[in-house]
């Protein structure tokens, strides 16, 4: 079972910041927050991932709790082309075995509407 | 680079057929998987693979069967192909040792089993 809690779907206007929650209170010390997106019919993206410090790339930026219970994924300017279904994932990073493996929940579906 | 790529796109079974889903990556990565993604469902890890003449079992591998004879490939065989099977394949590739070991995946082939 996925580790992760995350709304069903949310909707947001195109050129707004899109703030996606995801709730992990049972995280582990050595387990890292990785997000995934799904645009329709195509493979899964990776966006993003952190331990406990806030993270931003060209895509998003992740801001993680300072208990790590909970984090939401920021979108700051969202177009239509960011509509698809976002992964939040537990993971440990690097690791060799099943451990390091991705398990993916039914993530959120993310409307970006003009 | 091609990335990971997948052969076919799609395609129609009879029950009790078998067939190959092949997949290809060109990043020299280590590591290979292979996910299922049933309608309105995360995907579900089937079989991975950490190297060339190593594969073992995700979450649900029964009625599939995997080989990795060369870093390149990783095909994945349905023997007795079932209506059960019917999902979406995809496949993906992670570099041991990467600073990130995201995973990159494959674009999918759609399988109906009729």
């Amino acid at each position: 079972d996925a580790k992760t809690t995350q709304p069903p779907s949310m909707d947001c206007a195109e050129g707004r910041a899109a703030n996606l929650p995801c709730n992990h209170s049972t995280i582990s010390g050595n387990e890292y927050v990785y997000w995934y997106r799904q645009i329709h019919s195509q493979g899964p993206q990776y966006i993003i991932h952190g331990l406990k410090n806030n993270e931003t790339n060209e895509m998003a930026s992740l801001i993680i709790t300072e208990d790590r219970k909970s984090s939401t994924l920021i979108l700051p300017h969202a177009t239509l082309r960011d509509t698809a279904v976002y992964y939040c994932i537990v993971r440990v990073r690097n690791y060799g075995g099943s451990q390091g493996n991705l398990i993916f929940g039914k993530g959120t579906k993310l409307s970006v509407k003009p | 680079n091609a990335g990971v790529t997948q052969t076919p796109k799609f395609r129609i079974l009879k029950i009790g057929q078998s067939m190959t889903l092949q997949c290809t990556q060109d990043m020299n990565h280590n590591y290979m998987y292979w996910y299922r993604q049933d309608p309105g469902m995360g995907l579900k890890l089937i079989y991975y693979s950490v190297g060339a003449g190593i594969t073992d079992k995700g979450e649900v591998p029964n009625g599939y069967n995997v080989s990795r004879s060369t870093t390149e490939d990783f095909p994945l065989r349905l023997e007795l192909a079932a209506p059960s099977q019917t999902s979406v394949y995809f496949c993906a590739s992670s570099s041991q040792g990467s600073g990130d070991n995201e995973q990159f995946f494959g674009p999918g082939t759609r399988l109906t089993v009729l």
